[in-house]
């Protein structure tokens, strides 16, 4: 089966420009997620979504990121105006429909999309 | 609040020898899960293992196994015989709820020949 795809895998851009980072995550897959992870650290959850329902957005910084999922497949993250500090690779994940538990098996990752705001 | 602490930025270790990366999470949430995940240098994640917080036994896989201690609140990865295909960053991660995965700050291992 087809991995998570995510373009594009490189942007550069000045500060205050904005950017749209896309994601089609493993079909069938109703859980998406995407997180930001700068250089050196962990990933960092942005948003949460259950099919095209936004399940948890508490760290996304509302004032400038926003993400959708409109039909419950692909989803887009949309930077605007971008910063400095959000120079990171973000990176989309999915995993399979849970069944009336929680999950204990693999998060499907893509490459992600390395941001660079200069 | 830091829910996951990995306190050992980097490592080293020797070909074919065993080693143990520290995690210790914090929750109030009986029925939680840990994982872990490696991160080579081409940035892809890959995951290893997980443990679930009513599991009795330590999961394993291959040569990884989760050292799961409930009371201490810490679930520390062991890489028994280690390779140069090793060499990375290892991220443990805990799910809380029914599918909220955060992660650690991450731990570099460098293997040695």
């Amino acid at each position: 089966e087809a991995g998570v795809a995510q373009s594009p895998r490189y942007k550069i851009i000045e500060k205050r420009q904005s950017v749209a980072f896309w994601c089609n995550p493993i079909s069938g897959h109703a859980t998406l997620y995407w997180y930001q992870q700068i250089l050196g650290q962990g990933p960092k959850l942005l948003i949460q979504f259950q099919n095209n329902g936004v399940v948890d957005d508490s760290q996304l910084p509302k004032d400038r990121f926003s993400a959708e999922r409109l039909k419950g497949v692909d989803s887009t993250l949309k930077i605007q105006p971008a910063k400095l500090e959000d120079s990171a690779v973000y990176l989309c994940a999915s995993r399979r429909p849970g069944q009336g538990a929680p999950f204990t098996g693999e998060l499907f990752f893509g490459e992600g999309s390395r941001l660079t705001v200069l | 609040a830091q829910k996951i602490t990995q306190t050992q930025p980097g490592m080293f270790v020797q070909e074919k020898e065993a080693v143990t990366l520290d995690c210790t999470y914090d929750t109030s949430d009986q029925s939680y899960g840990l994982f872990w995940y490696k991160q080579p240098s081409s940035g892809e994640m890959i995951f290893l293992i997980y443990q679930g917080s009513y599991d009795e036994q330590n999961a394993t896989e291959g040569r990884y196994s989760l050292n799961f201690q409930k009371a201490r609140k810490s679930a520390n990865l062991v890489i028994s015989a280690s390779q140069l295909g090793d060499s990375a960053m290892y991220f443990c991660a805990m799910r809380e709820g029914w599918a909220k995965l955060s992660f650690g700050a991450g731990t570099t291992v460098t293997v040695r020949a």
